[in-house]
């Protein structure tokens, strides 16, 4: 089956600098890859998704890049600021009896220091 | 709103006494899903839906039942819960797959169990 690796486990960035999360999955045959934002007390929250006919997606101060032939896909995080200190989770699909699945990396807890 | 909601949010318990935690979600969602949250170990599947009446075993199955027999409803039953079932648990919902593969997943908030 699946398997998601996710690193660092912590990561600690000055207010302005940028963040890198990487991931890497195991399935050739997974081909849609979101990532997921968890605050204190709330349930994880989509923040941005790629899927495998595009290398490079963008939104705003956030972006995910995505390598198939190595099988990784990372997380960008640019001009970081307090409130973008949280919990973030990779995820990648992959294929079962029903339909498709998810399997999701441990996590990062990123501290964004003012 | 487009929301998922969990309730209890909290619940303190003892080993054996049968609960069940309800999940509802008002966006007309076909794919249901349960997780387990614990520390080092990030979101393992419990169980899923992808239609009323079609569930399946996700990787951590084992002391759990599901049910789907309407489809904004998906609660997570512990006939028997034991303290290695304390945990924070999500639900989740989307769309089905469709012809652009997997839709994004939306949570609740989470219910934290303790089972003393």
């Amino acid at each position: 089956g699946e398997n998601v690796e996710q690193h660092p486990s912590t990561l600690s960035v000055q207010e302005g600098d940028s963040a890198v999360i990487k991931c890497t999955y195991s399935d050739s045959a997974s081909n849609y890859f979101p990532w997921y934002k968890q605050e204190l007390g709330k349930g994880p929250q989509l923040i941005i998704d790629i899927r495998s006919n595009v290398g490079e997606k963008k939104d705003q101060r956030i972006a995910v890049t995505l390598n198939k032939t190595a099988k990784h896909f990372s997380l960008h995080i640019t001009e970081t600021q307090p409130e973008d200190s949280a919990v973030y989770f990779c995820a990648a699909n992959y294929r079962d009896n029903y339909g498709q699945n998810f399997v999701f990396g441990p996590g990062t807890r990123l501290s964004v220091l003012p | 709103e487009a929301q998922v909601t969990q309730n209890p949010r909290y619940l303190i318990t003892v080993t054996g006494k049968k609960l069940t935690v309800t999940c509802s979600q008002n966006m007309n969602h076909e794919y249901m899903s349960w997780y387990r949250q614990d520390p080092g170990l990030g979101l393992r599947q419990i169980y899923y839906s992808m239609n009323v009446e079609v569930t399946d075993k996700g990787d951590v199955p084992e002391g759990y039942k599901v049910s789907r027999k309407e489809k904004r409803n998906f609660p997570l039953i512990l006939e028997s819960p034991s303290p290695n079932q304390t945990s924070l648990y999500f639900c989740a919902s989307s769309l089905s797959t469709g012809t652009e593969g997997n839709q994004p997943q939306h949570f609740g908030d989470g219910t934290r169990l303790s089972i003393l």
